[in-house]
């Protein structure tokens, strides 16, 4: 089935450093891909809808300076937290939809960030 | 708006059967999917509904209303394995998915 990748699965900062979250599609061409946030015991929060090729569309609330979204390729989408801070620290899961077929997205393992 | 609505927490017993059940305002629909996320995981999908009735796979079966706006995910058999929280999704007419916050499933030996 297909399978998306994120890289890395967990990564702990320091505050005022910048990290980057990877998101692979391994088994199909995704032009839209999905960047989620969940903080404990909560849903998932859509951050933003990466297409391929163009900007980001970001959900209200949501910094797109501090939340650098780059979809550059059909397989990879990168975030970029810019600048950490503590109150960053959450589970980000990415997720790919299926350009064949519009009802599929498939999510990543999730990416553990802890900024300290 | 777009809301979901789910309840926060059902206890059942291994072994029993448990029904959670969904209601969803959407702008415009696509279909109505069912995740199951463990405790520091990501979401895995269980199911999709986009025509009215009942659809069974193993233990777990998904039905959908959409003259009413209602879905419920129906676990049969229960093991403890399947304690986890499960998350009713609605597709409006963009293809977003518009999330419940979810269903915290404890199950008791």
């Amino acid at each position: 089935g297909a399978v998306v990748s994120q890289h890395p699965s967990w990564v702990i900062c320091k505050s005022g450093t910048s990290v980057k979250i990877e998101c692979r599609s391994l088994d199909f061409q995704a032009t839209t891909m999905f960047w989620y946030r969940q903080f404990p015991k909560q849903s998932l929060m859509l951050m933003a809808t990466s297409n391929e090729g163009s900007k980001a569309t970001y959900e209200q609330g949501v910094e797109k300076d501090k939340f650098l979204i780059n979809h550059a390729s059909l397989t990879l989408s990168t975030l970029t937290v810019t600048s950490a801070h503590p109150e960053d620290s959450s589970f980000y899961i990415c997720s790919a939809r299926n350009p064949k077929r519009e009802f599929e997205q498939y999510f990543g393992p999730g990416t553990r960030l802890t900024v300290t | 708006g777009q809301n979901i609505d789910q309840p926060t927490e059902m206890t059942a017993t291994e072994g029993a059967i448990v029904q959670i059940n969904c209601t969803y305002q959407t702008s415009g629909f696509n279909g109505l999917f069912w995740y199951q996320q463990h405790a520091g995981e990501a979401p895995t999908f269980l199911s999709y509904n986009v025509l009215d009735g009942l659809e069974e796979k193993g233990r777990f079966s998904s039905f959908l209303s959409r003259s009413k706006g209602y879905s419920y995910l129906l676990l049969k058999e229960l093991q403890m394995k399947d304690s986890a929280s499960y998350l009713c999704a609605a597709m409006d007419s963009n293809y977003q998915l518009i999330w419940g916050a979810g269903t915290k499933l404890i199950i008791k030996p």
